[in-house]
């Protein structure tokens, strides 16, 4: 079936470090792909989508390519602040019609330290 | 606008108790959700409205009774919970439109313990 892997965490970095949380897929044909970022003690917030392979999502310095041939989606930023601290989910949603049902990754925590 | 709103944020409530949470969104979606969140775990979907009509459960205890009153409300009514059901609630939204497939925006949730 359709399913997320995410890198385990804790990841733990410096102010300013790069940072790179790995995300790969299962899943037949093209599903639309997402990385949703939770803060503490709050809900689910859209960080950046990809629809078609080869798209990138990008916002608020985040980035992530639909790479097809690698089945990965992994979240890039190039320099982190310790407001970055939060736990970070990769999913998707099957490329099926009306399909509504997110898939997601185990998550990812992220911890900045400045 | 792509707010999702939720009351209460916190939530108590004993085993016999009935209470329920409220989700709203204007921003003209017709698809809304339910999940549960336990700590440190991805959100469980729990139901599915489509058109305001439930179109998937996800074999979900019937102590859990959703409703959708209209295109921009959705309740989760609870009666007789357990302490497992403990957990933070989050409701979402999205357009729905055959063959597409629609970013979710989410509330903040509703943070419930059951005693």
């Amino acid at each position: 079936g359709d399913s997320v892997t995410q890198m385990e965490g804790p990841v733990t970095l410096s102010e300013e470090a790069f940072l790179t949380i790995n995300c790969t897929y299962t899943a037949t044909g093209y599903p639309s792909l997402f990385w949703y970022v939770q803060y503490p003690g709050e809900g689910l917030q859209l960080l950046l989508k990809a629809t078609k392979a080869d798209d990138k999502g990008s916002n608020k310095g985040f980035e992530a390519t639909y790479r097809k041939e690698t089945t990965s989606f992994h979240l890039e930023k190039g320099s982190v602040q310790v407001s970055d601290s939060a736990v970070y989910f990769c999913a998707l949603i099957p490329p099926k019609r009306s399909s509504y049902k997110l898939i997601f990754g185990s998550g990812t925590r992220l911890l900045v330290r400045p | 606008d792509t707010e999702v709103t939720q009351t209460p944020k916190h939530l108590v409530m004993g085993m016999t108790n009935k209470k329920s949470l409220k989700c709203e969104q204007h921003m003209g979606h017709r698809a809304m959700y339910w999940y549960k969140q336990k700590a440190k775990k991805p959100p469980e979907l729990m139901f599915v409205y489509s058109y305001e009509k439930l179109s998937i459960n996800e074999s979900v205890p019937s102590r859990f009774s959703p409703e959708c009153p209209n295109s921009s409300l959705l309740n989760l009514h609870l009666h007789a919970l357990q302490p497992e059901d403990s957990a933070l609630y989050l409701c979402a939204s999205s357009r729905n439109r055959a063959g597409g497939s629609y970013e979710q925006y989410f509330g903040p949730g509703t943070r419930l313990t059951v005693t």
